[in-house]
């Protein structure tokens, strides 16, 4: 499967504690995109990457959150002092870039804080 | 704000029907647009995409049809089968849509129920 691919798929964890999620993109893709979605919504865009570099951010990304992708390849994002609004489906999806190039998405990581 | 948008959120058709599944959106400067399907569990799945220098574009059992005066965006179905009970979503890129560079912002989604 050379599809993007997410871990783990769920995560439980109590308030307070720090996590991370792992995206590895499609390889020959260079643009990486974190959203976020809740029940019943569609995806809210969080960041994203051009190669390395983290170009933009949205507003729902507070200071507790912080994503890299120190490659160019996969990309990690960690969530410190969760809190209980913080549960929901993280997504990753890449894309070649350019305008007429879908963003491909993974089956994404759910957190729950407890 | 500027927004995507559907226009039901729950579609119940019977099998083998044709599903129309619509979309307003509001931003004027979207020059692209897609559909997603999102199943149970899992991220969305693309569909079909769209320019906006177009006004339809045809997949496999699916058409999307672009009316940018009105600034109405639908997904056709054809045959359905019970493999296309999903959340559908459409989404529009625009320069200023603050989504990354080919940012993309969605809407609410249409759960599509398939009867037997």
């Amino acid at each position: 499967d050379t599809g993007v691919s997410q871990n783990p798929r769920h995560k439980i964890t109590k308030r307070g504690q720090n996590v991370t999620f792992r995206c590895d993109p499609i390889s020959e893709h260079n643009r990486l995109y974190w959203y976020r979605q809740t029940l019943g919504q569609g995806p809210e865009f969080l960041t994203y990457f051009q190669n390395e570099a983290q170009l933009e951010k949205s507003r729902l990304l507070s200071d507790r959150f912080s994503a890299e992708r120190p490659k160019g390849s996969f990309s990690t994002l960690e969530i410190q002092r969760t809190e209980q609004g913080d549960s929901a489906m993280y997504l990753c999806a890449s894309s070649l870039g350019g305008i007429g190039s879908p963003l491909h998405f993974g089956n994404g990581t759910r957190l729950t804080v407890t | 704000g500027e927004s995507v948008g559907l226009h039901l959120p729950t579609l119940s058709v019977q099998e083998g029907d044709n599903s129309i599944i619509n979309c307003a959106y509001s931003n004027s400067a979207s020059d692209y647009f897609i559909w997603y399907k999102q199943e149970s569990g899992k991220g969305p799945q693309f569909i079909i995409d769209i320019r906006s220098n177009m006004d339809k574009r045809q997949g496999q059992r699916v058409t999307v049809l672009l009316n940018k005066t009105v600034k109405h965006l639908s997904l056709q179905i054809a045959a359905t089968q019970p493999g296309d009970s999903a959340v559908y979503f459409c989404a529009e890129n625009s320069p200023y849509s603050g989504g990354g560079a080919d940012g993309l912002t969605f809407g609410k989604g249409t759960h599509l129920i398939i009867q037997p």
